[in-house]
């Protein structure tokens, strides 16, 4: 039962331009959000969060947007760099007990 | 240099044969997940411990997956017999109750042949 999705596997965007990678959950009772990146070879990394109280969360180049009545969330980077090329997991959780994941987006920056 | 630790990096082994996978949490870390990273399933949660009792494990395979944690510093995903659709990569996380950003290992990547 996949309660977080990613449903677009791999995008690709021009250095300089925006990335805007997409999550969808079905499980109401989630209550913070939080984008992972990983490169080859290496665990995933924590990236920025969000909490169910807010709609956006900014940490410099990168934003959340949370949209609860849509169940939606995104990942904007901008711009994008060559180094942001990576898989990008969303996972959801609620406080306190366990997170579950996507399938993660490829994302690759074109120079 | 505060990390999770996973042993080892790297398993081949036979079908049918057990294998055991260790994680070393940062330590004070009360919180350890073990996941598996697919490619249809991205990243599967199969088991949490909180303060070393697991919490939830309802996403491993009870009659191959065990999952344990020893003591704080030691938690153990095993599985026997193992079989060539176990062939994946197992992270380990670690992070503190009430706070749900986690720190990943490097991952074990399994082959079973």
């Amino acid at each position: 039962d996949q309660q977080v999705k990613q449903n677009s596997p791999s995008l690709s965007v021009q250095e300089g331009r925006i990335s805007i990678l997409n999550c969808d959950y079905t499980n109401s009772m989630f209550d913070y959000f939080l984008w992972y990146k990983k490169y080859p070879a290496e665990g995933p990394t924590f990236l920025i969060s969000i909490s169910s109280i807010k709609d956006k969360n900014e940490d410099g180049r990168f934003t959340v947007f949370l949209n609860k009545s849509a169940k939606h969330l995104s990942l904007h980077i901008v711009p994008s760099q060559p180094g942001d090329s990576a898989v990008y997991f969303c996972a959801a959780s609620v406080v306190y007990e366990d997170m579950r994941f996507g399938a993660g987006t490829r994302l690759t920056v074109k120079p | 240099d505060a990390r999770v630790t996973q042993t080892p990096r790297h398993k081949v082994t036979e079908m049918g044969q057990e294998v055991t996978m260790r994680c070393q949490p940062i330590l004070g870390h009360n919180t350890v997940f073990w996941y598996r990273q697919t490619m249809m399933q991205g990243l599967e949660l199969l088991a949490y411990f909180r303060n070393r009792a697991p919490l939830d494990d309802s996403g491993m395979p009870k009659d191959r997956f065990s999952a344990e944690m020893p003591d704080a510093t030691l938690a153990t995903l095993k599985i026997q017999p193992s079989e060539p659709r176990d062939s994946a990569v197992y992270f380990c996380a670690s992070g503190f109750g009430g706070s749900t950003e986690a720190f990943f290992g490097q991952g074990t990547r399994l082959t079973v042949v």
